[in-house]
């Protein structure tokens, strides 16, 4: 079935380096997706998100980009900080009346001193 | 900042046992939504709602689930007879009326963890 999929269960960083969090998406229908962050015993929060028609979106030291081509998005933080730990979900969805939300596995990002 | 909040954080109740999870979305948002997400797994959608009406379910809302918006802020996910297998985080999660840029995006509140025993 369509499904939303993580490569990299845990990615380990050091503290001012860039993260780069991939996604790969099967749903070629989706037109809009969508980067979470989750930290532990919370629920997830929007971080930024992204349409189909476009392929780079930057927000406040995050960039998410989009290449429809091999169905692929990614979540880069800039200058990481201990408290980008987190666990990371991409998100699709099918724009429309209820736009329900298909999330990923999840990749843990751990921030080191 | 407006924030979707839930309660109660936390349920432990017997198998069989009828449990209400209970939602304050966004004041000004009119999609709502219930997820769940297993300890260690991915989040998945059960329901949507709009209209006073489900708009959408998945294969895990099966008729053991209800929900309702008794009230003009509240908004209730009923598990009639609940399961070991129904142990889980459940999200809320709102969003605004599509009207442009972002408008799609679903926030979510903080969650009630069930444990079933």
């Amino acid at each position: 079935g369509e499904s939303v999929g993580l490569h990299l269960p845990t990615l380990s960083v050091q503290e001012g380096d860039n993260s780069i969090i991939n996604c790969a998406y099967s749903n070629s229908a989706s037109d809009y997706f969508i980067w979470y962050k989750q930290e532990s015993g919370k629920g997830p929060q929007f971080i930024i998100d992204i349409r189909s028609n476009m392929d780079k979106r930057q927000g406040q030291r995050v960039t998410v980009l989009l290449n429809k081509t091999v169905k692929h998005l990614s979540l880069q933080i800039a200058a990481t900080q201990p408290g980008d730990s987190a666990v990371y979900f991409c998100a699709e969805i099918m724009t429309g009346t209820a736009s329900k939300l298909t999330f990923g596995t999840g990749t843990r990002l751990q921030v080191t001193l | 900042e407006p924030e979707v909040t839930q309660t109660p954080s936390h349920q432990v109740t017997q198998m069989g046992q009828e449990v209400i999870l209970r939602c304050v979305p966004i004041s000004n948002h009119l999609y709502f939504y219930w997820y769940r997400q297993i300890l260690g797994q991915k989040v998945e959608f059960l329901v949507s709602f709009y209209n006073n009406e489900i708009s959408e379910k998945s294969e895990i809302f099966d008729d053991q689930f209800s929900v309702e918006r008794p009230d003009g802020s509240n908004f209730t996910l009923k598990i009639r007879s609940t399961k070991l297998e129904d142990s889980a985080m459940y999200f809320c999660a709102s969003k605004i009326l599509r009207d442009g840029w972002g408008q799609e995006t679903q926030y979510f509140g903080p969650g009630t963890r069930l444990l079933v025993l």
